[in-house]
């Protein structure tokens, strides 16, 4: 069966120091991969997705970048983290467009 | 612009209680709408819909879509404690990617 596994679980960071989140799919070959984030209040907001190793699409602008560098491995970073970047982010895949997203058990980020 | 709308935004409950969440959408050329339960972390996939009228049913959770009125339902029977969560709508349109809800928050008091 596939799993998808994120970490870490919780982090604080001060503002202005890098940021570096993972998240690693077991069970499954070439799959679609997402990052969300999750605001209080509001709905989950697409960030990125791949289809593909070294296939990142931005869907919204902001201080965050993504990587693929393996089959099923999504990583979310930022060099320098602004107050704005807190909040809760999930990761997410799908076995191909328009397929059932599932989730991660997310990382809560507080950026202080 | 493709939004998704969760009605109400909270809901407490008795144990018992038979409970209905609301989503509407206008979304360009919708291909499918799915409902995730999420209790503290990870959103857990509860059903996905894409034709008008067909009921999916998962024990005590129900859901339909109407996709004239733009609109499906969730229905959940007898509520329990466990039940207590947030209930996120997604709508996928032309684009492939999904477009939340902000979700309703569910209270199942014993």
């Amino acid at each position: 069966s596939q799993t998808i596994h994120q970490w870490p679980a919780t982090l604080v960071q001060p503002v202005g120091s890098p940021l570096s989140l993972e998240c690693t799919v077991e069970g499954t070959s070439n799959p679609n991969l997402y990052w969300y984030r999750q605001a209080a209040g509001r709905g989950l907001q697409l960030l990125f997705y791949s289809v593909g190793i070294g296939q990142i699409s931005s869907e919204v602008p902001q201080n965050l970048s993504a990587s693929r560098p393996q089959d099923r491995q999504f990583i979310l970073s930022s060099k320098k983290l602004l107050l704005s970047d807190s909040g809760f982010y999930l990761c997410a895949w799908s076995r191909d467009r328009g397929d059932i997203q599932y989730f991660g058990a997310g990382t809560r980020l507080s950026v202080l | 612009e493709d939004k998704v709308v969760q009605s109400p935004l909270s809901l407490v409950v008795h144990e018992g209680d038979t409970v209905t969440l609301n989503c509407s959408y206008e979304v360009t050329n919708f291909r499918s709408l799915l409902w995730y339960k999420q209790e503290k972390k990870a959103p857990t996939f509860l059903f996905m819909l894409t034709s008008s009228g067909i009921e999916k049913k998962s024990g005590r959770l129900s859901s339909i879509l109407d996709k004239k009125e733009l609109f499906s339902i969730l229905n959940i029977t007898a509520t329990q404690t466990g039940d207590s969560a947030v209930y996120l709508c997604a709508v996928e349109g032309v684009t492939d990617k999904l477009i939340f809800g902000t979700g309703t928050r569910l209270q199942v008091f014993p």
